[in-house]
C-alpha cells in the first residue's frame, strides 16, 4: 500500500527558504503513470495546489502561477522522495502542506502525506 | 476565495441524505468529468472519497455518490452517520494556468 511520509521544520523565519521532502514507500517517484503534488491549506487561501513533478523519459515540472518565481520541486531517486522549496517566504505562506499522489488513469490525489504545520514568523 | 463555490456548511441528522454542491465555470467544471470529492476531520489529511464524478476508490462506503451537471457537481451521503461529521472539499481538473482547483469546503455537521 502507498503511504507518504513528510518531514521537514514547522518554523522558517520570513525571507527564509521553506524546505520540506515527501518519501514515498509502495511506489515510485519515477513512475511513468503517477504524478507528485505539493498543495497547502490555509484558513485564508484554502486548498491550493501548489505545483508536481513527473516522470515520462524525462523529468517534468509544473507551478502553480501564484508562486512559479519562489518554487522547486524535485525529485531525488535514490531515495524514493521528492522536495518542495518555496524561496523568500512571508507570513501569508504560513499554512498546512501536503504531499499527494495523482495516480494513473484519475484526475484526483488518492494519497496524502499526513501534512506539516509551517508557520512563518521572526 | 477559491475557484470553485461550496456552501459554508450543512447540516443532517441520522439516516438522512444530503447532498453538497459545488459551482465551477466553463473553465473547469463545465469541460471537464474530472471532479473529486474529499472528506477532511479536523487535523488530519483529506480523504479521497469520490473520483472523476462518480467513482469511488477501493474501501469507501457507497452511501457516497457523486454527479455532475453542467458546472455544478454534486455529492450524495445516503444514511448519514456521526462519523460523516467532517469538512467535504471538491476539486477540478481546470484549463485556466493552474491546473488542478478546489472548492473552499462544506462543513457537514450531523445533529
Amino acid at each position: 500500500q502507498v503511504q507518504l511520509q513528510q518531514s521537514g521544520p514547522g518554523l522558517v523565519k520570513p525571507s527564509q527558504t521553506l524546505s520540506l521532502t515527501c518519501a514515498i514507500s509502495g511506489d515510485s517517484v519515477s513512475s511513468n503513470n503517477a504524478i507528485w503534488n505539493w498543495i497547502r491549506q490555509s484558513p485564508s487561501r484554502g486548498l491550493e495546489w501548489l505545483g508536481a513533478t513527473y516522470y515520462r523519459s524525462k523529468w517534468y515540472n509544473d507551478y502553480a502561477v501564484s508562486v512559479k518565481s519562489r518554487i522547486t520541486i524535485s525529485p531525488d531517486t535514490s531515495k524514493n522522495q521528492f522536495s518542495l522549496q518555496l524561496n523568500s517566504v512571508t507570513p501569508e505562506d504560513t499554512a498546512v502542506y501536503y504531499c499527494g499522489r495523482k495516480p494513473p488513469g484519475t484526475f484526483a490525489f488518492d494519497i496524502w502525506g499526513q501534512g506539516t504545520v509551517v508557520t512563518v514568523s521572526s | 476565495q477559491s475557484a470553485l463555490t461550496q456552501p459554508a456548511s450543512v447540516s443532517g441528522s441520522p439516516g438522512q441524505s444530503i447532498t453538497l454542491s459545488c459551482t465551477g465555470t466553463s473553465s473547469d467544471l463545465g469541460v471537464y468529468n474530472y471532479v473529486s470529492w474529499y472528506q477532511q476531520h479536523p487535523g488530519k489529511a483529506p480523504k479521497l472519497m469520490i473520483f472523476d464524478v462518480s467513482n469511488r476508490p477501493s474501501g469507501v462506503s457507497n452511501r457516497f455518490s457523486g454527479s455532475k451537471s453542467g458546472n455544478t457537481a454534486s455529492l450524495t451521503i445516503s444514511g448519514l452517520q456521526t462519523e460523516d461529521e467532517a469538512d467535504y472539499f471538491c476539486s477540478s481538473y481546470s484549463t485556466t494556468n493552474t491546473p488542478w482547483v478546489f472548492g473552499g469546503g462544506t462543513k457537514l455537521t450531523v445533529l
